[in-house]
């Protein structure tokens, strides 16, 4: 399977504790992008990569979040300290850095936080 | 307001049946366009890209109105394997983030 990978599929975990998900973008693909949606809303944009560099953070992202992309592949998306506001589905998507190319999305992390 | 919004759903049509769905965006100079699809619980997968002459893939058209700053994607015959939600979808820069409406779910009836 060659299209975006996130794992784990599902995360329950308890209120306060720390959790990070992966994602493992197309190969070939420098842009990788972090959402996060909720039941009856459109992803919402939480932060995106060029390669390793983190260009752009959502004021959603609160200082609890933080994502990282070290070698320019694979990303993480850590949630420190979780709130049941947390609880959602995270979604990654990777694409090419050129005009109107489209993106492609994993098939997402659902957290629950209880 | 919102940067991108969509009629508010869900569009209950019978099978055969034409729907249109309406978006409009904030950001002028907004650069690429798209329409999304999303099944229940699944992730978004790309319908189709919006162009500037307007662009039609089978019973699916596309158009774009940059002076109105609107999108519209016009479903024909509709299919009951129709129904998903329609995510209305504009990227700013050019390999940018993707900016999403909330959604507009179709429900095609037999």
């Amino acid at each position: 399977d060659t299209g975006v990978s996130q794992n784990p599929r599902h995360k329950i975990t308890k209120r306060g504790q720390n959790v990070t998900f992966r994602c493992d973008p197309i190969s070939e693909h420098n842009r990788l992008y972090w959402y996060r949606q909720t039941l009856g809303q459109g992803p919402e944009f939480l932060t995106y990569f060029q390669n390793e560099a983190q260009l752009e953070k959502s004021r959603l992202l609160s200082d609890r979040f933080s994502a990282e992309r070290p070698k320019g592949s694979f990303s993480t998306l850590e949630i420190q300290r979780t709130e049941q506001g947390d609880s959602a589905m995270y979604l990654c998507a990777s694409s090419l850095g050129q005009r109107n190319t489209e993106a492609f999305f994993g098939q997402g992390t659902r957290l629950t936080v209880v | 307001r919102k940067e991108v919004e969509q009629d508010p759903g869900p569009f209950n049509v019978p099978e055969g049946a034409t729907v249109a769905f309406n978006c409009t965006y904030s950001n002028s100079a907004s650069q690429s366009f798209f329409w999304y699809r999303q099944d229940c619980r699944k992730e978004p997968k790309l319908l189709m890209s919006v162009y500037s002459s307007g662009n039609e893939d089978g019973r699916f058209t596309a158009q774009l109105n940059r002076a109105s700053q609107y999108i519209s994607l016009l479903i024909r015959d509709s299919k009951l394997s129709d129904s998903a939600t329609y995510l209305c979808v504009v990227r700013v820069t050019q390999g940018g983030k993707l900016i999403f409406g909330q959604g507009t779910e179709l429900s095609v009836k037999p």
